[in-house]
C-alpha cells in the first residue's frame, strides 16, 4: 500500500545551520506530496506542496522538489532560525481519498 | 477567516467510560476529516466526510468509534467503551473541494487520555 518514510529525529541544528529532512514515498499512481509544520502547542498547518514530478514547493525559506525518479521530496532550509523548531510532516495523496503521513521529525534549532 | 474549531482541548478518562469530541470546520468546507495522533506517530485518517456522506471510514475501528455529520456542516466523534489504546490527539481538518490539491486545514485537536 502507499506509505511515507521519515528520517527519524530529533534533528538538532545551530541557528543559521542547513537544513535537510529526507522524505521518501511508496504510492501508484502519481501522488500530490505535502510538508505539514506542528508548531509547539499549534495544530498542523500546510507548509508546503507539490503536484506533479519535478514541481518545487517554497514558503517561509523552506523548499521540497517532488522527484519521481527516487520518489522522494526532502525538505530543505539554507538557514535555519529558532523559530523554525517544530514537528515537520510529509505526506501524499493519490487519486483516491486518503491522505497518509510520515511518523514525523521533531527539529530543535538552538541559539 | 475562522480555522477549525474543536472541543473539548483536554479530555482524561477512565477505561470503558465514553467520549465525544465536536468540530465545526471552515466555513463553506464540504470535506471534513477526523484524524488519531499517536504521541511518536503521524495522523492515522478514521473517517472523511464530502458533505454529510462517508466517503472512507475503512480504518475507523466501528465496534467502539462512530461519528456523524449531520447537515454536512460540524461533526462528532464518540468513543464507547474507551480502551487504554485510544489515548491519543484527535484532529479534525476540513477542506474545500474547490481546491484540487485538497489541502487540509487543521483544528488544535483533543488530547485524550484514557486511564
Amino acid at each position: 500500500g502507499d506509505s511515507v518514510t521519515q528520517m527519524e529525529g530529533p534533528v538538532t541544528l545551530s541557528e543559521e545551520a542547513f537544513l535537510t529532512i529526507n522524505c521518501t514515498y511508496t504510492a501508484t499512481g502519481y501522488p500530490s506530496l505535502f510538508w505539514y509544520v506542528q508548531y509547539p502547542g499549534e495544530g498542523l498547518q500546510l507548509l508546503l506542496k507539490a503536484t506533479k514530478a519535478d514541481d518545487k514547493g517554497s514558503n517561509k525559506g523552506f523548499e521540497a522538489t517532488y522527484r519521481k525518479e527516487t520518489t522522494s521530496f526532502h525538505l530543505e532550509k539554507g538557514s535555519v532560525q529558532v523559530s523554525d523548531s517544530a514537528v515537520y510532516f510529509c505526506a501524499l495523496k493519490t487519486g483516491g481519498f486518503k491522505t497518509i503521513f510520515g511518523a514525523g521529525t521533531r527539529l530543535f534549532v538552538k541559539a | 477567516e475562522a480555522g477549525v474549531a474543536q472541543s473539548p482541548r483536554y479530555k482524561i478518562i477512565e477505561k470503558r467510560q465514553s467520549v465525544a469530541f465536536w468540530c465545526n470546520p471552515i466555513s463553506g468546507h464540504a470535506t471534513l476529516y477526523w484524524y488519531q495522533q499517536i504521541l511518536g506517530q503521524g495522523p492515522k485518517l478514521l473517517i472523511q466526510f464530502q458533505n454529510n456522506g462517508v466517503v472512507d471510514d475503512s480504518q475507523l475501528p466501528k465496534d467502539r468509534f462512530s461519528a456523524e455529520r449531520l447537515k454536512g456542516v460540524d461533526s462528532t466523534l464518540k468513543i464507547q467503551p474507551a480502551k487504554l489504546e485510544d489515548s491519543a490527539v484527535y484532529l479534525c481538518a476540513s477542506s474545500s473541494i474547490r481546491d484540487r490539491t485538497d489541502t487540509q486545514y487543521f483544528g488544535p485537536g483533543t488530547r485524550l487520555t484514557v486511564l
